[in-house]
């Protein structure tokens, strides 16, 4: 079974500063892990994924994420956060089989502060 | 080249009454999922459909609630006798197939009881 915490559910950084947002994740079996976005009162848009590749991911927007197996974390960051990055933000996981379902964590709320 | 619609946008009942909610996947897709996301909390899966077949229905409440996805026409989520604690947004997302692929999400049905 796969689970999913995320650390801090509200976030605030300033205008052009780093953007950090946590992931860990359980799971058995080598993990796929994402990153969704939702805007207010929008559906979730994929920032990024991991499927056993680079550990190292980009996606869109500057976003990046490096997954850590030793640490069963997948953290999501940014160099220089902009004000529409303001969102909430939520990382998954599945197992990778083709009737998996994805797992989401409970979201990060974050602020861009001008 | 439409993405996941969902119908309606916007959906109040009273106590007691019937809630169908619909979703029409991206062309080519054939996996449904659906989420609940009350407020202030992450999405919660509740179903996974594959045309005329439910995989996995564990999220789903025991009673009053039921989906399907049948060989023809968009995916249904049925609430019988709706009680205020339905009150949500619910999330349709469809994927090419399970497992790592990427889920495109709809922009949710708001529903609300009154």
């Amino acid at each position: 079974a796969q689970s999913v915490t995320q650390l801090g559910s509200h976030v605030s950084v300033s205008e052009g500063a780093l953007v950090l947002l946590r992931c860990n994740y359980s799971s058995s079996v080598p993990p796929y892990l994402f990153w969704y976005v939702q805007y207010p009162n929008q559906g979730l848009q994929l920032l990024l994924k991991y499927t056993s590749a680079a550990t190292l991911v980009k996606g869109i927007n500057g976003f990046e994420a490096e997954f850590k197996k030793s640490e069963t974390s997948f953290h999501l960051t940014k160099p220089s956060a902009h004000m529409s990055d303001a969102a909430e933000y939520f990382c998954a996981v599945s197992s990778g089989t083709s009737y998996d379902k994805v797992i989401f964590g409970p979201g990060t709320s974050l602020s861009v502060i001008p | 080249n439409a993405g996941v619609m969902q119908n309606p946008r916007h959906l109040v009942r009273r106590r007691g009454q019937e809630a169908r909610l619909r979703c029409s996947p991206m062309k080519g897709h054939s996996h449904v999922y659906w989420y609940r996301q009350l407020p202030e909390e992450g999405l919660k899966f509740m179903v996974y459909l594959q045309k005329e077949n439910i995989i996995d229905e564990s999220g789903m409440p025991k009673e009053r609630f039921s989906a399907e996805f049948p060989k023809e026409g968009p995916s249904i989520l049925r609430i019988q006798q709706v009680v205020r604690g339905d009150s949500a947004a619910y999330f349709c997302a469809s994927s090419h197939s399970g497992g790592d692929r990427e889920q495109f999400f709809g922009p949710g049905t708001r529903l609300t009881v009154l």
